[in-house]
């Protein structure tokens, strides 16, 4: 059974600080992981797709890597902002159609 | 206007009551899926359909069914509410074959009390 891990569930930073997200899976046979961000009482926001080919995908500030044969990925977020507090979950996709989510890693930047 | 919507936003209702979640979607896409999401336990996939004819369970389903009226709309029923099915509701949609973002909506919040 494919489990999501997520490091550290809570962060907190000044803001302009650079930072990693990490997240974990048990099962390297995945299709593609994705990270989302989840803002209070709001649905969840696609930030970035990483096929199992590919080794990262970059968006703005943010950059994500995948390594499948250890089963970890990183969220790199570069000079945050108070903008950027929220929830990013990670979440994998098996063969089966169904994402697998980690529990999140709630995010908040200090002014 | 937002491509995935849920009706309602909030909900309240009392143990034993039948309720039903609406989502409708305009991005124009096969698949469509439902998830809870609880403090502590992260979103759990309930139903998942490919298209209209094609309806399957998730990890959760137990208490749960599912209605697919048309590509654009996918209805989630708790045919008895129970206080432990209080959590927050997410429809999602997809479009491509297992490699394709999942668009979310805005979510449900329900209350069984």
């Amino acid at each position: 059974k494919q489990e999501v891990t997520q490091i550290p569930a809570a962060l907190s930073v000044p803001e302009g600080e650079n930072l990693v997200l990490n997240c974990s899976f048990t099962d390297s046979a995945i299709y593609n992981l994705q990270w989302f961000r989840q803002d209070p009482g709001k649905g969840l926001t696609s930030l970035l797709l990483i096929q199992s080919s590919q080794r990262e995908q970059t968006s703005g500030r943010l950059n994500a890597s995948l390594d499948k044969s250890s089963g970890r990925s990183t969220l790199y977020i570069a000079a945050s902002q108070p903008g950027d507090s929220a929830t990013y979950l990670c979440a994998v996709f098996r063969g089966s159609e169904k994402l697998v989510f980690g529990k999140g890693t709630k995010l908040t930047v200090n002014p | 206007d937002a491509d995935v919507t849920q009706t309602p936003r909030n909900r309240i209702t009392k143990t034993g009551k039948r309720i039903m979640l609406e989502c409708s979607q305009t991005k124009g896409h096969d698949r469509m899926y439902w998830y809870r999401q609880d403090p502590g336990l992260g979103l759990r996939l309930i139903y998942y359909s490919f298209d209209v004819k094609d309806i399957n369970k998730g990890e959760i389903s137990d208490g749960y069914s599912v209605s697919r009226q048309a590509q654009a709309k996918f209805s989630l029923s708790l045919e008895s509410a129970i206080p432990n099915q209080t959590a927050l509701y997410f429809c999602a949609t997809s479009g491509g074959l297992g490699i394709d973002t999942q668009y979310f909506g805005p979510g449900t919040r329900l209350t069984v009390l």
